[in-house]
């Protein structure tokens, strides 16, 4: 049982440099959630989405892009990368029901260690 | 005001010992309300739900209280693997997104 599989775990970028986080998930949730993790911060969503071809910005979107082309996938991009960007990465699904009704338990990938010097 | 509060902590408390975490929400239309936790480094991993009768999970109880809006975790007989940051999270009003407390820490010591 795979679950959430993030790639990669960790990640040394130069101010500038661009790169993509993988998040897979085979449990055909339809949420995927993007957060990052930071001392003292807590988790904070960066983009979401509730469902293939669709996505949403979170609390802290600016500086990355997403895509969901299959359902299983949920992609986060940094086209730029900034030291402000050095942090814990984790992708999480749900099965997320929809408005109205209850969410469901969200699983979390292992995180990606990502600094940006 | 947070959209959901918990006292940091840390808490350090003796093995055997009961702990009691609080955690506030903001949103009233939320519907869906869980305790996670995670572990050092680690991804944060589903404790348990909290139901409006309350529940309970082996050493592990939670409630929730609606009109107050604030949510409880009990645990009863710490072992030291409890050692760990609890997450408090709450569903927003739509259910398309969690908001995430910032976590309360335990050390549960010998």
């Amino acid at each position: 049982n795979a679950g959430v599989t993030q790639t990669p775990k960790f990640r040394v970028l130069k101010t500038g440099q661009s790169m993509t986080l993988l998040c897979a998930q085979d449990m055909n949730h339809e949420y995927m959630y993007w957060y990052r993790q930071d001392p003292g911060m807590g988790l904070r969503l960066i983009h979401y989405s509730v469902g293939e071809g669709t996505t949403a910005k979170g609390e802290v979107p600016d500086g990355y892009n997403v895509s969901r082309l299959k359902k299983q996938n949920f992609l986060l991009g940094l086209e730029s990368a900034a030291p402000s960007q050095t942090s814990v990465y984790f992708c999480a699904s749900s099965y997320g029901l929809g408005t109205g009704m209850v969410n469901t338990e969200a699983f979390f990938g292992q995180g990606t260690r990502l600094t940006v010097v | 005001r947070k959209e959901v509060e918990q006292d940091p902590g840390p808490f350090n408390v003796p093995e055997g010992a009961t702990v009691a975490f609080n955690c506030t929400y903001s949103n009233s239309a939320s519907q869906s309300f869980f305790w996670y936790r995670q572990d050092c480094r680690k991804e944060p991993k589903l404790l348990m739900s909290v139901y409006s009768s309350g529940n309970e999970d082996g050493r592990f109880t939670a409630q929730l209280n609606r009109a107050s809006q604030y949510i409880s975790l009990l645990i009863r007989d710490s072992k030291l693997s409890d050692s760990a940051t609890y997450l408090c999270v709450v569903s927003n009003g739509n259910n398309r997104k969690l908001i995430w407390g910032l976590g309360t820490s335990l050390a549960v010591n010998p």
